[in-house]
């Protein structure tokens, strides 16, 4: 069971769209609609910003929205806003009631 | 609304064995849908999903942790449990407890209630 990849970081500019991948393989992401990102703050636990590959829990913002092709996931935030500065992290069910993480992105807000 | 909450010794000594718990308020860990867990975050590093149990004490463990690692549960006090043996400065972390759904209508296979986080460090 190997860690998913995703990018150390990745930036963008007030306003505009980013997209944050997570790369697994045919055991978990490839295999699974169970994919989840979680946006993480310093000093703060991780929040579900999105499950099943595409859902988001009620109260979270539709500027984030999430998709999957082959082994790899994305999450995609619009209108970035400054707010949207975090650590995310992607976590894909790998079977057997296991489950695996991506290694973590820091997004930067210009 | 549910809450969980981590406590345990914040500094462990080489070779002995971490032990965590985490207290359930406002849910019922007897639930027959959800799954309960551990997740690590080494300083500066990604997250680690440690284990899983079910209320019946059916539990499921990371592979690279398996031959240390033991998740319990004791309802009646709402708290469910880490031990980790034979700890070194790679067992340095947060550890977080969650709650993950596995059945509808939860977010299946997500964790979707956290504790705060407790950190343990290693050392001597």
């Amino acid at each position: 069971q190997s860690a998913l990849t995703q990018p150390a970081s990745v930036s963008g500019s007030p306003g505009q769209s980013i997209t944050i991948s997570c790369t697994g393989t045919s055991s978990d992401v490839g295999n699974y609609n169970f994919v989840s990102w979680y946006q993480q703050h310093p000093g703060k636990a991780p929040k579900l910003i999105i499950f099943e590959v595409t859902n988001r829990p009620s109260g979270v913002s539709n500027r984030f929205s999430g998709s999957k092709s082959g082994n790899t996931a994305s999450l995609t935030i619009s209108g970035l806003q400054a707010d949207d500065e975090a650590d995310y992290h992607c976590c894909s069910y790998a079977g057997s009631s296991t489950v695996v993480f991506g290694g973590g992105t820091k997004l930067t807000v210009l | 609304q549910l809450q969980l909450q981590e406590s345990g010794p914040g500094l462990v000594k080489p070779s002995e064995t971490l032990s965590l718990n985490c207290t359930v308020s406002g849910g019922s860990l007897s639930s027959t849908i959800y799954y309960w867990g551990w997740i690590r975050q080494s300083p500066g590093k990604g997250l680690e999903w440690i284990g899983t149990i079910f209320y019946s004490g059916n539990t499921y463990y990371n592979p690279s942790l398996k031959s240390r690692v033991a998740i319990s549960v004791d309802t009646s006090k709402a708290q469910f449990s880490l031990t980790l043996y034979s700890v070194t400065a790679a067992d340095t972390a947060v550890y977080f407890c969650a709650r993950r759904p596995m059945a509808a209508p939860g977010a299946l296979h997500a964790f979707d209630v956290w504790g705060q986080g407790t950190v343990v460090t290693v050392s001597s």
